[in-house]
């Protein structure tokens, strides 16, 4: 079946550095992926996505780069502050339809602590 | 605060027990999801509804139901409880039918089931 996975469990850097989140999905098929952010206590956020046609997206102090021949994304965080500390989850799904139910797959997240 | 209303937030009852969740989604939204999220599992998505009508399924157990009414509010019933099922559920909303990448969640019902 379909999985999604990352790298690290967790991962810890300095305030100001920037950070980078590594997530491996073993479906071909999946055309999108999406990174949530989730905070203690909080539901997940939607951060950024990207479709399959695409390699690399930008967001505000956030980068997504996909690597379709290895199956891997990456959450990258610019400059990262003391609010960035979570867990960072990607997912992964297929099949767009016209009424958005596609079912993502989830990864087990990554804990991103900021050190001051 | 992402617009999606869970409860309760904190749910302990014990096993073979029945449970019922509920989620107000964002206003406007018509589609709801939800999610089940345990330390071991991660994420899993359970069942989506959209204007009522039951659209997709995911890793849902036969244990457990949900149910999308006509003011678009949604819950998620699970019966005959085991110490299993203890997770965060999270209940999601989107406004546009054909992505779901715009999903907001809520902040989750923490079960306990002892």
């Amino acid at each position: 079946g379909e999985s999604v996975g990352l790298h690290l469990p967790t991962l810890s850097v300095q305030e100001g550095d920037n950070s980078i989140i590594n997530c491996a999905y073993s479906n071909s098929a999946s055309d999108y992926f999406i990174w949530y952010k989730q905070e203690s206590g909080k539901g997940p956020q939607f951060i950024i996505d990207i479709r399959s046609n695409m390699d690399k997206r930008q967001g505000q102090r956030v980068t997504v780069l996909l690597n379709k021949t290895v199956k891997h994304l990456s959450l990258q965080i610019a400059a990262t502050q003391p609010g960035d500390s979570a867990v960072y989850f990607c997912a992964g799904g297929r099949g767009v339809s016209n009424f958005g139910n596609e079912k993502l797959t989830f990864g087990t997240g990554t804990r991103l602590t900021i050190i001051p | 605060d992402s617009g999606v209303t869970q409860t309760p937030k904190h749910l302990i009852t014990a096993t073979g027990q029945r449970v019922t969740l509920r989620c107000s989604p964002r206003s406007g939204d018509l589609s709801v999801y939800w999610y089940q999220q345990s330390l071991d599992q991660g994420l899993q998505f359970l069942i989506q509804y959209y204007n009522g009508e039951e659209r997709a399924k995911g890793n849902i157990l036969e244990r457990f139901s949900a149910q999308q009414f006509p003011d678009l509010h949604s819950e998620l019933n699970l019966s005959s409880l085991e110490l299993g099922d203890s997770a965060l559920y999270f209940c999601a909303s989107s406004a546009a039918p054909n992505r779901d990448t715009e999903a907001f969640f809520g902040q989750g019902t923490r079960l306990t089931v002892v």
